[in-house]
């Protein structure tokens, strides 16, 4: 079956270290996202990707970083920077072309700096 | 910029009971607008959604109307089972932003036997 894959669903971390977020998709979007979660604030954007080797800030970027060397991948590094790291962590996905605009989502990846 | 506003939860239902969740936009032109359930511990799926004005969106006894003359896009279900807690979230996109959907703050839904 055709999805978003994040790993791991729930990691804890020590202050002052780096932890990355994996997001794999199989489903041939070209465009896909992160989306940062916390209690009563819905979801921000963090960062997005349209295509390949290209990505954008989005509204809450600072202490984040990300790469899309493959269409299936687009992993998220929460860096020491990164104030308040503990939130849920959100990955999607986004048909060729936009259509409506629908975004498919992964289950998550629950973060918690010790 | 583009905003959404929905109703603050959580909101506690008894099963068989209507459920509305007020849902209001800001956004330039004509956005796409969209309802999401989150269940517990888990990712976003799509609810229902709307493209243009007037359009129905509906699923799973849900349904939602896109009003362009208030803004708004409640979102409605007549008789509410236990298996609807989850919180709800609100969100739009855009026809300029590159896929990317504003979310409102999302409202929880507690529904009892």
């Amino acid at each position: 079956d055709g999805g978003i894959t994040q790993s791991p669903k729930y990691l804890f971390r020590k202050e002052g270290q780096n932890v990355t977020l994996s997001c794999e998709q199989n489903l041939n979007h070209d465009a896909m996202y992160w989306y940062r979660q916390d209690p009563g604030q819905g979801l921000r954007l963090i960062y997005y990707s349209q295509i390949v080797n290209d990505f954008q800030k989005g509204d809450i970027a600072e202490g984040y970083s990300v790469s899309r060397e493959k269409k299936e991948s687009f992993p998220l590094t929460v860096t020491s920077a990164q104030k308040n790291p503990t939130a849920f962590y959100l990955c999607a996905s986004r048909i060729p072309g936009g259509g409506t605009g629908e975004l498919f989502f992964g289950e998550g990846s629950r973060l918690t700096v010790l | 910029g583009d905003s959404v506003t929905q109703m603050e939860g959580p909101v506690t239902l008894s099963e068989e009971a209507f459920l509305t969740i007020n849902c209001t936009y800001t956004a330039t032109g004509y956005p796409s607008l969209f309802w999401y359930v989150q269940y517990p511990g888990e990712g976003l799926q799509l609810l229902l959604k709307a493209t243009k004005a007037d359009d129905k969106g509906s699923n799973k006894g849900f349904e939602a109307t896109y009003r362009k003359e208030t803004t708004s896009f409640h979102l409605e279900k007549g008789s509410v089972q236990v298996s609807d807690s989850a919180v709800y979230f609100c969100a739009l996109s855009g026809a300029d932003s590159w896929g990317k959907l504003q979310f409102g703050a999302g409202t929880q839904v507690v529904v009892t036997p």
